[in-house]
């Protein structure tokens, strides 16, 4: 089964610091991974994925992810955030075994001015 | 394009008493998704449609929730009766088709309140 980790329910970040949002993933294989950003009383919208290349991936609005599989990690990183990337982040992962995505629980990232 | 449309928005209710949400996918989007969110959770899957056929409803309580999508294109999540627990966002997704390497398009989902 499929499996996706964030560790960490809350990041605090000061504007114009680099933040990092962690997600692992368990899956045997090349996974496919994602990560999503949810505002309040919005739904999902995409921001990348891995599918296979290269392995960090740009995404929307400046972030960025690494894809690492000797770690099994896809850690979400923005250089200089801003007050506005405050949200909720969820990562979530496939591969050519699952016609489902299985997403992590998020994790609410709070950019302070 | 016009993205994935749910209603109602919002919904507000009372134990035992029966509820629909609504979705519209994406126009030519074949997978259709309906997930359940709670608070400050990522979305868990309930249900995915290929086209008109329900291909996993492994995670849906059969006993009260039920779903339909006659023609393939947009569909229908009952719950009947709802209970206190029932209380979340509910998310309607769709993609082109079934492999997991979409990126899924979401909706921006039915709040329901049971009180």
């Amino acid at each position: 089964a499929q499996s996706v980790a964030q560790p960490e329910d809350q990041v605090n970040v000061a504007e114009g610091n680099p933040l990092t949002v962690k997600c692992t993933y368990s899956v045997s294989g090349n996974p496919y991974l994602f990560w999503y950003v949810q505002y309040p009383n919005r739904g999902l919208q995409f921001l990348l994925k891995y599918i296979t290349g290269d392995n960090l991936v740009k995404g929307s609005y400046g972030f960025e992810a690494e894809f690492n599989k000797s770690q099994t990690s896809f850690h979400l990183k923005k250089p200089s955030a801003l007050v506005s990337d405050s949200a909720l982040y969820v990562c979530a992962q496939g591969s050519r075994s699952y016609s489902t995505l299985t997403f992590g629980k998020g994790t609410m990232l709070l950019v302070s001015p | 394009e016009a993205g994935v449309v749910q209603s109602p928005r919002y919904k507000i209710i009372e134990k035992k008493q029966p509820v629909a949400f609504w979705c519209n996918p994406i126009s030519g989007h074949n997978t259709l998704y309906w997930y359940l969110q709670n608070l400050g959770q990522g979305p868990e899957l309930l249900i995915r449609y290929e086209n008109e056929e329900a291909v996993d409803d492994s995670q849906l309580p059969k006993d009260r929730f039920s779903a339909e999508r006659l023609k393939g294109v947009d569909s229908t999540l009952k719950i009947q009766p709802a209970e206190l627990g029932d209380s979340a966002v509910y998310l309607c997704a769709s993609s082109p088709d079934r492999g997991s390497y979409n990126e899924q398009f979401f909706g921006p989902g039915t709040r329901l309140t049971v009180l």
